[in-house]
């Protein structure tokens, strides 16, 4: 079954202890992207990934970092998660340089930073 | 301006009737425009995708897209209780990379 899989799915955790949400993809897809979805605010992207050890910054970066060392993970990291962190986190792919490109999503990862 | 613009709803419509979404996005360049549903605490799911300019049909739901007035709907005819959720407007940018999500328009379709 063609999927995208986030883990873990709920988190809570405290201020400043490092934490990773892994991402995988089963549809050999070359682009990868995180976002984060908070209340009026809709989905913001926070990095993307065009390929393999492609990666670029998405429109609110601050915080986090990812990495792209095979084609199917996107690890998300939050090396000193702050609250205002506290958000529900999507991972999604798609094939890049494709009409129409649209996204699979991840079943989404909800994290409070206490 | 925001880059994708949808208006936040609620959009409250009885069932059987037709339900209008309306999105307007800044990028001219743009090239493909995505409607995703999206229940609550649940992932997005796609819709419909256009990138031409004109009406998609796919049954109950049509896409509409007017570039030139930068212009995006969304209409589902002969609503139903089960399309009570929240529909994301997506664009994706002239460079091909990213894409950019409204807000979101929340629907109730009252039985």
């Amino acid at each position: 079954e063609a999927q995208v899989t986030q883990n873990p799915r709920y988190l809570i955790t405290v201020t400043g202890k490092k934490l990773t949400v892994t991402c995988s993809q089963n549809m050999n897809h070359e682009y990868m992207s995180w976002y984060r979805q908070d209340p009026g605010l809709g989905l913001r992207q926070i990095y993307y990934s065009m390929n393999v050890e492609v990666t670029d910054k998405g429109d609110v970066p601050e915080g986090y970092k990812v990495s792209r060392k095979e084609k199917r993970n996107f690890p998300l990291i939050l090396e000193s998660p702050s609250p205002n962190q506290t958000s529900l986190y999507f991972c999604a792919s798609s094939f890049h340089g494709q009409y129409p490109g649209e996204l699979f999503f991840g079943e989404g990862s909800r994290l409070t930073v206490l | 301006q925001k880059e994708v613009e949808q208006n936040s709803g609620p959009l409250s419509v009885p069932e059987g009737a037709i339900a209008s979404l309306n999105c307007t996005y800044s990028d001219r360049g743009s090239q493909s425009f995505f409607w995703y549903r999206q229940y609550s605490g649940k992932s997005p799911e796609l819709i419909m995708f256009i990138y031409s300019n004109g009406d998609k049909e796919d049954g109950r739901f049509t896409a509409q897209l007017n570039k030139a007035s930068q212009y995006v709907s969304l209409l589902i005819r002969d609503s139903q209780p089960s399309d009570s959720a929240t529909y994301l407007c997506a664009v994706k940018g002239s460079g091909g990379f990213k894409t950019i999500f409204g807000a979101g328009t929340r629907l109730f379709v009252k039985a």
